[in-house]
């Protein structure tokens, strides 16, 4: 059954600051995705990883994939107070294409 | 650009009633699938459909049944509503990749906040 885990669960942080939230996933997947998600609303998409070493950036955030480590990283730089949110990773097997969902990452970044 | 959606966007039922929840997807795609989201938790899959049919199934339990239409919108059927139902669902479309079987990317509609008293 394919697992997948997030660290950590809640993130505090203060502006300006860098941190980087984990993604693991426990068997072969070619295929990862980040979500953000503000309370109460839908998911909006972030990143869409589809190959090992796969590298992406926009704004504050950068996404990169690992397919032998089976491991994702959402890096956040100078944080500020609007990427409050929780930030969900999934991975799909490819063959049925269902999102399988980590736990999600709260984030909070306070003044 | 056009999103999916979903309708009710709130929903209120007491339980043992019957409920529906539609999902219109962007336009040219054909592959549908559906999510529940608890309070706290994360999305859970339901079911999916490609080209009208089923493609996949999840957790959905029996009380529970799903359809696309020739139109490509799909509708949930949920019946003896239960409390531990209340949740968020969500509808999400992709359009067909090179497996024919689902894109790479879904697109996720605002959700229907159904809660069961």
């Amino acid at each position: 059954e394919l697992k997948v885990e997030q660290n950590p669960l809640f993130l505090s942080m203060q502006e300006g600051k860098n941190y980087t939230i984990y993604c693991n996933y426990s068997t072969t997947s070619d295929r990862l995705y980040w979500y953000r998600q503000d309370p109460g609303k839908s998911l909006e998409s972030l990143f869409v990883l589809l190959s090992n070493g796969a590298v992406k950036q926009e704004g504050r955030l950068m996404a990169s994939l690992d397919t032998k480590a089976r491991l994702s990283t959402l890096h956040i730089t100078a944080a500020v107070h609007d990427l409050s949110a929780t930030y969900f990773c999934a991975v799909d097997r490819g063959n049925t294409d269902k999102l399988i969902f980590g736990t999600g990452t709260r984030l909070q970044v306070f003044p | 650009a056009a999103g999916v959606i979903q309708s009710p966007r709130h929903l209120i039922k007491e339980k043992r009633e019957t409920a529906t929840l539609k999902c219109y997807p962007i336009p040219r795609h054909d592959t549908v699938y559906w999510y529940q989201q608890g309070p706290g938790q994360d999305p859970q899959f339901l079911i999916s459909f490609y080209e009208k049919m089923q493609s996949d199934k999840g957790s959905i339990p029996d009380r529970f049944s799903a359809q696309q239409f020739s139109d490509y919108h799909s509708e949930l059927n949920m019946s003896s509503l239960e409390l531990g139902d209340s949740a968020l669902y969500f509808c999400a479309s992709s359009p067909a990749g090179t497996s024919g079987r689902g894109g790479y990317e879904q697109y996720f509609g605002p959700g229907t906040r159904l809660t069961v008293t």
